[in-house]
């Protein structure tokens, strides 16, 4: 079992609607970061969280640390929010400052 | 602009014919890594730097070799590169290790060993 585990692996959504990612990991985390990555493009940092919840224009990303749990959520998606999302997670007792990637959720948005 | 800057973007090439993919970024960050990215796998750690001469092996270093003798560069070289190399690769930096800043990353470099 992987670590960070994501769903949906794959989601498409019409214009307007409102998207939900989640995010479960198995171990301790000192944080959690959001990544966005375009087809054939670089990754962007979304957000990076410890606690709490972080807004950001349309997007949403929200953590439960006791329940090991995060989501990202869009609002009035766009096609251009069509992308890659990838949850990691900076484990606690890793050296080295290693993220541990999911392995994405390839989200569609259809005008 | 702050940037984390690949070379090449794209490069297909042979078994065995020693490559190098050059990472600079401006940022005069600490921390800089390499990833790979392949399908159902996800991104992994190949070898990362804390520091300019200190340097560590990720989750998948064999068949890599890193140095970092400025700040702002991190090659990625591959001695004798196989065919399981063929992936895209992403060189990130952060301002330091565990810092509360995310970690910028570069626009990826595809490499197709043949």
């Amino acid at each position: 079992k992987n670590e960070v585990e994501q769903s949906p692996q794959n989601l498409t959504a019409q214009e307007g609607e409102f998207i939900t990612i989640n995010c479960s990991y198995s171990v301790g985390i000192s944080a959690l970061h959001w990544l966005q990555q375009h087809p054939g493009g670089g990754i962007v940092s979304l957000f990076m969280l410890s606690s709490g919840k972080k807004k950001h224009g349309r997007l949403i990303a929200t953590i439960n640390i006791q329940e090991k749990h995060s989501s990202l959520h869009i609002t009035a998606s766009h096609p251009r929010d069509s992308a890659v999302y990838i949850c990691a997670v900076s484990p606690k007792k890793s050296s080295g400052d290693k993220l541990t990637f999911g392995t994405g959720t390839r989200l569609a948005v259809r005008p | 602009e702050a940037q984390v800057t690949q070379n090449p973007r794209y490069l297909i090439t042979v078994t065995g014919k020693k490559l190098t993919v050059t990472c600079s970024q401006n940022m005069n960050h600490e921390y800089m890594s390499w990833y790979r990215q392949d399908p159902g796998l996800g991104l992994r750690q190949i070898y990362y730097s804390m520091n300019v001469e200190v340097t560590d092996k990720g989750d998948v270093p064999e068949g890599y070799k890193v140095s970092r003798k400025e700040k702002r560069n991190f090659p990625l070289i591959l001695e004798s590169p196989s065919p399981n190399q063929t992936s895209l690769y992403f060189c990130a930096s952060r301002v330091r290790q565990n810092s509360n800043q995310p970690q910028h990353f570069g626009d990826g470099t595809r490499l197709s060993i043949l």
